[in-house]
């Protein structure tokens, strides 16, 4: 079955430090890959995603790309803030037509401090 | 427009006591999603409805969870009786577009979620 490993947390990081979390995935198939990030007090959004290989999905100064011969999708930002303090979470879903499940990893809390 | 709207936010109830959660999507939302997440573990996939219909309830975990969405709008999810193992928090999800995840312009509007305690 589909599964989604992230690298363990929290990861505590200084302002304007270099960003990575690591993801790799286990699919069937061609998977879409997503990042999403949950502020504090709040939902789950949508930050960035990446529908086949080599794609580059980025937004807010995050990226991460998608790499089917390593099956990752690692999220990296090169100068993080404050504000981007909160919890990440790698997820795909399946290429099968109809397939509207997200498969999540365990998520990383993120603080950074000023 | 208002987001999609979960409660209670939290929940305290005993091993063996029935709790009903709800989540009221965005208005016009046909898809709505319930995720939860166990002890800090990965979000996982509970069902999908389409209007009134299940569309997806593989993820249910057993036959002491029951989800409905009568009417198409709102949708409750009931526990009965509570066990431990059902702690975590209860993530609800709407979606206007239809079609695979990949494919939608409009991304899932996820809740706040509820917080489920059963001690």
């Amino acid at each position: 079955g589909n599964s989604v490993t992230q690298m363990e947390g929290p990861v505590t990081l200084s302002e304007e430090a270099f960003l990575t979390i690591n993801c790799t995935y286990t699919a069937t198939g061609y998977p879409s890959l997503f990042w999403y990030v949950q502020y504090p007090g709040e939902g789950l959004q949508l930050l960035l995603k990446a529908t086949k290989a080599d794609d580059k999905g980025s937004n807010k100064g995050f990226e991460a790309t998608y790499r089917k011969e390593t099956t990752s999708f690692h999220l990296e930002k090169g100068s993080v803030q404050v504000s981007d303090s909160a919890v990440y979470f790698c997820a795909l879903t399946d290429s099968n037509f109809g397939n509207e499940k997200l498969t999540f990893g365990t998520g990383t809390r993120l603080t950074i401090i000023p | 427009e208002a987001g999609v709207t979960q409660f209670p936010s939290h929940s305290v109830i005993e091993k063996g006591q029935t709790v009903t959660l709800r989540c009221d999507p965005i208005s016009g939302h046909d898809n709505l999603y319930w995720y939860r997440r166990v002890m800090g573990k990965e979000i996982k996939f509970l069902l999908h409805f389409v209007k009134e219909s299940k569309q997806d309830e593989s993820g249910m975990p057993n036959n002491r969870f029951l989800a409905e969405r009568t009417g198409g709008t709102y949708s409750t999810l009931k526990v009965q009786p509570a066990e431990l193992e059902d702690s975590g928090v209860y993530f609800c999800a709407s979606s206007q577009d239809a079609g695979p995840l990949r494919d939608r312009n409009s991304p899932l509007h996820f809740g706040n979620g509820t917080r489920l305690t059963v001690t």
